[in-house]
């Protein structure tokens, strides 16, 4: 079965530097959340989109800004980076007409250096 | 504030020894609880969803209860290859459907 795919699956940068992560959601999935998991810390909420607009917003920071295209994919992207920004960032998805379960991708790991 | 507390932190078991992790969770309403297991380095994966008191879920080794504060996962003669993060996340009723709050995980070892 189809699952969410994240790109890149490692990236590294250096401070200050920007950074563009990409989400594939499941097909047919119209809503997608980004999460960041800091080691060892459980996932936290960053922000989700259903139809290309916003829906909600957890703690993502003011350098951070997202967005949800035509074809359903999202892309998260990261400015002025710094070494707390380094973290395993996933990328969630769902069909809006569910309340189920949020499937999972795989998770790009940023490393900031 | 509402939140998603699980125990113990982290669990060592031999193989085939039975037990049971704990999600508790003060949320004003509940529209979903949710089970995922996280290998290292891997997105989370899911196992169960839970709506109402009462309700039980069985996968394999893994079995998910609910009560009107609480999660239980049981795991029935664990192998090592259940060993993994177990995390515990809810969906609170009337909110958004949007985020769901996570619980900071079991780390869970199976020693053969």
């Amino acid at each position: 079965a189809a699952g969410v795919i994240q790109s890149p699956r490692h990236l590294i940068k250096e401070k200050r530097e920007t950074a563009t992560l990409k989400c594939y959601p499941i097909p047919r999935h119209d809503t997608v959340y980004w999460y960041q998991q800091g080691p060892g810390q459980d996932p936290q909420f960053l922000i989700s989109f259903y139809e290309k607009m916003q829906s909600d917003k957890g703690s993502i920071p003011d350098r951070f800004s997202a967005q949800q295209f035509s074809d359903y994919h999202s892309e998260l992207n990261m400015s002025s980076l710094e070494l707390g920004d380094s973290a395993l960032y996933f990328c969630a998805s769902r069909p809006w007409t569910s309340y189920n379960e949020q499937f999972f991708g795989p998770g790009t790991r940023l490393t900031v250096l | 504030e509402d939140q998603v507390t699980q125990s113990p932190e982290a669990l060592r078991l031999q193989e085939g020894e039975s037990s049971s992790l704990n999600c508790s969770y003060t949320v004003s309403g509940l529209r979903g609880l949710f089970w995922y297991r996280q290998d290292p380095g891997k997105g989370p994966e899911f196992l169960f969803t839970l709506y109402s008191a009462g309700e039980e879920k069985e996968k394999e080794r893994l079995k998910a209860t609910l009560t009107k504060k609480e999660s239980f996962l049981h795991i029935t003669a664990p192998k090592p290859e259940d060993s993994a993060t177990y995390l515990c996340a809810v969906q609170e009723a009337g909110s958004s459907a949007s985020k769901i709050i996570f619980g900071s995980g079991t780390r869970l070892s199976i020693r053969p």
